[in-house]
Parts: structure tokens; C-alpha cells; sequence
């Protein structure tokens, strides 16, 4: 079955604990993509790839990391947490051809930092 | 930045009744692709409309392109209780290279 799969679902941690949420799909998409989601904010773009060991920053770039050494996989690591990154998390991928690509997009990770 | 925003933010209408949504962007893009939530959940999409067409149909769904007016509108007819979700647009535009940019999404709550 194709699908984006996010670990872990649910987190609750406290500031300044390193974590890393992991992202895979299964679909050999180019594009993946990091989003989170605020109430009243919409989904607002934290990093994206456009292949291996390609990664561009999104609209909100800033206490995230991410890295794509692999197709596959293209986790979001948080270095130093805050409670402003308490937010619901989406992972996406997309077979892009020229923008004609539709986003498959994961199951969201909810992160509460405390 | 923001590229799409939707129109209204939220909608409240009865089961049967048409919805109709509508995204305002800011540059020119290639596609435009409207996204439907389930509350919490992951976005699953819709419909995309390439920036050479002006309309589009999937079953109760049809999507407008105006790229004169920089907007889009998804009509839901006949709507049901399960259409109950939040709709996002999202663009990829051709000044901000190749990328997917979200509005803020329109809330629609179908009463039975």
C-alpha cells in the first residue's frame, strides 16, 4: 500500500530535549516535504527536498533540521526544542513532475513540549 | 509568504446544499490542487487544475481556475455530513520555485 508514515504519532517532551521525527514513504517520490500546523495558521512549510542530498527551506526554517540521505526517508530533527514548536506535524511526498504531482501526505505527528 | 488564501474560513450550510470555496493567490503558478482534512488527520487530495484550464469535475466536486483574477473556487454539490472537513488549496508557483504553498483552509461544517 502506498503511504507516508510518520513516527512517533504523539509526543510529549520537554524544552531543550533533542528529537527527531521520522518520515518514510514507499512511493520512490522525489519531493518530501515538512509541514506543521497551527490553529488559524494553516499548514505553514518548515523544509522540503527535492531529491537526495537536495533540502530548501520553507517559511519556517527556524529550531528545525532536516537531512535526505536517502529517497526514502527525510526525518525532522528538533536540536533544542521550545513550546513555541508544540504544533501538529505533517511529513508529505509527491512523485514531482513539474508541479503536476499530487502530495500524499502522513498521518500528522502531535508535538507538545512542555 | 503566503501564497493561497481561502474564502470563507469557515461555512456552515444544510446536507444537500452546495458549498463553495474559493483560494485568492499571489503569483502566477502551474497548478493549483485543493486538499480535504479531516479533523487532525492527514490532507488528502482532491482535484488539481493546471494553470491552462479554467474548469474541472471529479464526480460532486468542480474547481474554477480565473489566473486573470489569481483565484480559484471548489464547488461541492449536494453536499453530505461526511463532507464535514477543512479544504486548503495549494499552489505551486512559478516565482518561488518548485514548490507547494498552503492557504489557511476553509472550515465546513455540512448539517444533517
Amino acid at each position: 500500500e502506498a503511504q507516508v508514515t510518520q513516527n512517533p504519532r504523539y509526543l510529549i517532551t520537554v524544552t531543550g530535549k533533542k528529537l527527531t521525527v521520522t518520515c518514510s514513504q514507499n512511493m520512490n517520490h522525489e519531493y518530501m516535504s515538512w509541514y506543521r500546523q497551527d490553529p488559524g495558521l494553516g499548514l505553514r512549510q518548515i523544509y522540503y527536498s527535492m531529491n537526495v542530498e537536495v533540502t530548501d527551506k520553507g517559511d519556517v526554517p527556524e529550531g528545525y533540521k532536516v537531512s535526505r540521505k536517502e529517497k526514502r526517508n527525510f526525518p525532522l530533527i528538533l536540536e533544542s526544542p521550545s513550546p513555541n514548536q508544540t504544533s501538529l506535524y505533517f511529513c508529505a511526498s509527491s512523485l514531482w513532475t513539474g508541479g503536476t504531482g499530487e502530495l500524499f501526505f502522513g498521518e500528522g505527528s502531535r508535538l507538545t513540549v512542555l | 509568504s503566503q501564497q493561497g488564501e481561502e474564502d470563507p474560513q469557515a461555512l456552515s450550510i444544510q446536507e444537500g446544499e452546495n458549498a463553495t470555496m474559493n483560494c485568492s493567490y499571489k503569483t502566477s503558478i502551474n497548478n493549483l490542487q485543493w486538499y480535504r482534512q479531516n479533523s487532525g488527520r492527514g490532507l488528502v487530495h482532491l482535484i488539481l487544475i493546471r494553470s491552462n484550464e479554467r474548469e474541472k469535475h471529479s464526480g460532486r466536486l468542480r474547481v474554477t481556475l480565473d489566473t486573470s483574477k489569481k483565484s480559484s473556487s471548489l464547488l461541492i454539490t449536494a453536499s453530505r455530513a461526511a463532507d464535514t472537513a477543512s479544504y486548503f488549496c495549494a499552489t505551486d508557483g512559478l516565482d518561488y520555485g518548485q514548490n507547494f504553498v498552503f492557504g489557511p483552509g476553509t472550515r465546513l461544517s455540512v448539517l444533517p
